[in-house]
């Protein structure tokens, strides 16, 4: 069974530092990895996919890595702004991809201080 | 509109009652999951179906069931709620094809009391 770790579980960082998320999983075989935002009492958001094919992913300020072979995905954040504070979860999906096979960590709770 | 519109947001009840929690999307996916989210426990998925036939149980499906009443209709029931029911619960969506292929999108959730 898939174990997904996020490490730390909280995090708090003043303004404009660029910082990374940690993301860790115990099967190799992922098929892709997501990385969600979660604001609270919201639902989550989907940031960014990467398939097991693929090494990393980009969406504005936002990096997303993936290593499987150290079971690690990391989520750099640059140039932090308060508007970012909120819950990085991520998740990793094993057979076929669908959500039937994916496994979420706790998260990693960010703030970023004005 | 949200593209996953979960009802009630919000639903405190006493044990034993039955409680329906309801999703609909207009994502036109096929592909639609019930997760519960617990503080420390993370998001564990309770059902899911791929279509309208085909229903499945998740992780932690025991005193759940579930209703695909069409493509875009996916709702949760608990028969006889009790406390430790007490969570946020998440509708999602997705679909295996295209640019966005498994990327999940979830419902704003519905937040349930079980008294």
């Amino acid at each position: 069974k898939q174990e997904v770790t996020q490490i730390p579980a909280a995090l708090s960082v003043p303004e404009g530092e660029n910082l990374v998320l940690n993301c860790s999983f115990t099967d190799s075989a992922i098929y892709n990895l997501q990385w969600f935002r979660q604001d609270p009492g919201k639902g989550l958001t989907s940031l960014l996919l990467i398939q097991s094919s693929q090494r990393e992913q980009t969406s504005g300020r936002l990096n997303a890595s993936l290593d499987k072979s150290s079971g690690r995905s990391t989520l750099y954040i640059a140039a932090s702004q308060p508007g970012d504070s909120a819950t990085y979860l991520c998740a990793g999906a094993l057979r076929g991809g669908g959500a039937d096979g994916l496994t979420f960590g706790k998260g990693t709770h960010l703030i970023i201080q004005p | 509109d949200a593209d996953v519109t979960q009802t009630p947001r919000n639903r405190i009840t006493k044990t034993g009652k039955r409680i329906m929690l309801e999703c609909s999307q207009t994502k036109g996916h096929d592909r639609m999951y019930w997760y519960r989210q617990d503080p420390g426990l993370g998001l564990r998925l309770i059902y899911y179906s791929f279509d309208v036939k085909d229903i499945n149980k998740g992780e932690i499906s025991d005193g759940y069931s579930v209703s695909r009443q069409a493509q875009a209709k996916f709702s949760l029931s608990l028969e006889s709620a009790i406390p430790n029911q007490t969570a946020l619960y998440f509708c999602a969506t997705s679909d295996p094809r295209g640019p966005g292929a498994n990327v999940l999108t979830f419902g704003a959730g519905s937040r349930l009391t079980v008294l």
